[in-house]
């Protein structure tokens, strides 16, 4: 069965650091979109991304973030000087088209910002 | 703003048993879905109902959905071990917005 692929699964980074976290969707999907868990909390909406442009995103969503999909086939998200409060479990989801709603998520990447 | 909240928390029953969770909301939804979650894992898509039905099943599952009330059950019969996850619902509010929001799950152990 297709997945959704993230790497690395873990990220340690110094506050104020840069980090990239990449995402390979489903191939066919046409939908991405970027959540975050803080650890022992609800899984928080930050953007989604649809015909290479921001369609949504939350108050969490600040000009520290920023997404891209450089290819046909990677979805990044950046943040641009980390913050200790960015420390979570953040997850890449995909979808298609088709009149079918659920996401399909990857198994996460674990980012300690020290 | 528009959230689930899952309803008990936790819980723990015995493998055979049957597990039902809740999940309430404030606002109009488009459909509402529940997904599953590992220790540690990604989340996995369960079943999805639509505002306008009122129960689906699929396998041991059953979601049910009360408009009026503004809640939703999943059950979960006949629980096995390997059912021991965290259950989130999800909201689709539709009206052009594709982001499905979260409540903070139930974590059910189902001890063998």
């Amino acid at each position: 069965e297709p997945e959704v692929t993230q790497t690395p699964s873990h990220q340690v980074t110094q506050m104020g650091q840069e980090v990239i976290l990449r995402c390979v969707p489903i191939s066919n999907h046409l939908y991405f979109y970027w959540y975050r868990q803080i650890l022992g909390q609800k899984v928080e909406f930050l953007v989604s991304f649809y015909n290479n442009e921001i369609s949504e995103k939350s108050e969490i969503f600040d000009d520290q973030f920023s997404v891209e999909r450089p290819d046909g086939s990677n979805f990044t998200l950046k943040i641009r000087s980390t913050k200790l409060e960015d420390s979570a479990m953040y997850f890449c989801a995909s979808r298609d088209r088709t009149g079918t709603e659920k996401l399909f998520f990857g198994s996460g990447t674990q980012l300690s910002v020290l | 703003s528009q959230q689930g909240e899952e309803d008990p928390q936790a819980l723990s029953i015995q493998e055979g048993e049957n597990a039902t969770m809740n999940c309430s909301y404030k606002t109009s939804i488009n459909n509402l879905q529940w997904y599953r979650q590992n220790s540690g894992r990604g989340l996995v898509h369960l079943i999805l109902i639509r505002s306008n039905e009122r129960e689906k099943h699929s396998g041991r599952l059953r979601v049910t959905l009360d408009t009026s009330k503004k809640s939703s059950s999943l059950l979960i019969t006949a629980s096995r071990a390997a059912d021991t996850a965290s259950y989130f619902c999800a909201l689709a509010s539709g009206a052009g917005s594709y982001q499905l929001t979260f409540g903070k799950g139930t974590k059910l152990s189902v001890i063998p």
